[in-house]
């Protein structure tokens, strides 16, 4: 069973679309995270999630949206895309609290075009 | 404001040879380390992580780190390094509810 999954693997799309990530984790995890890693590998916390509350929001333009259904989803929706969207988005749980291992997803490629 | 450094973007060893890689913290009290590892094309792997006590940690895949209080570090090291250990390998930083990600470190490992 995977443990943290996100769909699509990859998404093409062109500047102005609107566009959603899907992350699933079935570990009973009360917190997730979404990270975005640009062309030099560089990770960048965007949100975070515990229990479907908001308690990380990086400076992220208002175009991206995160939306937690339940504790063991959080979706990424983004609006009027852009070229410097392009990026690896992760998706990662954890138990919460202080110095807890957090679980990644593979990854959601996102190519604008 | 709190960061972790990974002096190396890159570095190349041969196989069989040991390999240290550099990670430095900056926050007042110790944070709590990770190291992760980055294959191509896949999402980022616990290796091991220093809570408290022994300063010398066992990770999976051969690895290990020391962490070192005086010198605000917390390198990792395998002794004989193996082709399969090419990646990307990122040192973290957890304090509270953030987690503060090095830059990370590219491994190439040639034959």
């Amino acid at each position: 069973d995977t443990a943290v999954s996100q769909t699509p693997k990859y998404l093409v799309t062109q500047m102005g679309n609107d566009k959603s990530i899907k992350c699933e984790q079935n570990l009973g995890h009360d917190t997730m995270y979404w990270y975005k890693q640009d062309s030099k590998k560089f990770l960048k916390i965007m949100f975070s999630y515990n229990n479907k509350e908001l308690i990380i929001n990086e400076t992220v333009p208002n175009r991206f949206s995160p939306k937690s259904p339940d504790k063991a989803h959080l979706n990424l929706h983004i609006n009027s895309l852009e070229l410097g969207d392009s990026a690896v988005y992760f998706c990662a749980s954890s138990q919460g609290g202080l110095g807890v291992e957090q679980y990644f997803g593979p990854g959601t490629r996102l190519t604008v075009t | 404001a709190q960061s972790v450094t990974q002096p190396d973007i890159h570095i190349t060893v041969s196989e069989g040879a040991s390999l240290e890689l550099r990670c430095n913290y900056s926050y007042g009290a110790t944070p709590y380390l990770f190291w992760y590892v980055q294959s191509p094309g896949q999402g980022l792997q616990l290796l091991l992580k220093y809570f408290s006590g022994d300063t010398l940690v066992q990770g999976i895949k051969g690895f290990e780190a020391e962490f070192k209080r005086s010198q605000s570090s917390f390198n990792l090291r395998k002794p004989s390094v193996h082709w399969s250990d090419a990646a990307e390998y990122f040192c973290v930083a957890n304090t509270g509810n953030q987690f503060y990600f090095g830059t990370g470190t590219s491994l190439t490992v040639i034959p």
